[in-house]
């Protein structure tokens, strides 16, 4: 157990769908983090979040959208997804600043799009 | 690029046995850390070096970075067949101040 808490575990959506990924954390971390692992490929970093302000977004296409409504909620938007953004997506969490250094993850959300 | 290509991308070994994993890297790093992913989980930190460090250990873990070949080994003794998993170098660089980027990772099998 890290702390850091991701529903759901598993979600399959169609392509016309909307949903929401929830990550949450008690650690009293000021800085979150989504990350896309795909198989086969990089941990990809989506958005940062410190301080509940988006200083990240690493080129992630609109059907994306993140919201922190405070330094312990983290969520993704996702909309009119595409087949290719099936993945496993990872929220993590750290103290922000210089001390920003170790990650926290959480389970992550495996996401299939149909 | 900025993130660490790790090598070998696939290891098998006995139980007992050493395992070595390597991270190279292109860019000036701030730390460069190490995390274990078991399947479809997320992701574990392991161990953290900064780039004043040459050395560190942490139960049977050890990490060295050479900052002038830009490269870190983690090394695991004595392997266990729990210690199967995939493994991931990150850094932490001077120009990403929020950034830590991951690598593509090694998988390890340690066969019983």
């Amino acid at each position: 157990e890290t702390g850091v808490t991701q529903t759901p575990r598993h979600l399959v959506m169609g392509m016309t769908n909307k949903k929401s990924l929830k990550c949450e954390q008690h650690l009293g971390h000021n800085a979150m983090y989504w990350y896309k692992q795909s198989a086969k490929k990089p941990l990809e970093l989506m958005f940062v979040y410190n301080f509940k302000e988006q200083t990240e977004n690493n080129s992630v296409p609109s059907r994306f959208s993140p919201e922190c409504p405070n330094s312990s909620h983290l969520f993704l938007h996702l909309h009119t997804l595409q087949p290719e953004d099936s993945a496993l997506y990872l929220c993590a969490s750290s103290p922000a600043g210089e001390a920003n250094e170790k990650l926290f993850f959480g389970s992550g959300t495996q996401l299939s799009v149909l | 690029s900025q993130q660490g290509e790790e090598d070998p991308q696939a290891l098998s070994i006995q139980e007992g046995e050493n395992a070595t994993m390597n991270c190279s890297y292109k860019t000036s790093i701030n730390n460069l850390q190490w995390y274990r992913q078991n399947s479809g989980r997320g992701l574990v930190h392991l161990i953290l070096i900064r780039s004043n460090e040459r050395e560190k250990h942490s139960g049977r873990l050890r990490v060295t970075l050479d900052t002038s070949k830009k490269s870190s080994s983690l090394l695991i003794t004595a392997s266990r067949a729990a210690d199967t998993a995939s493994y991931f170098c990150a850094l932490k660089t001077k120009t990403s101040y929020d950034k830590v980027i991951f690598g593509p990772g090694t998988s390890l099998s340690v066969i019983p």
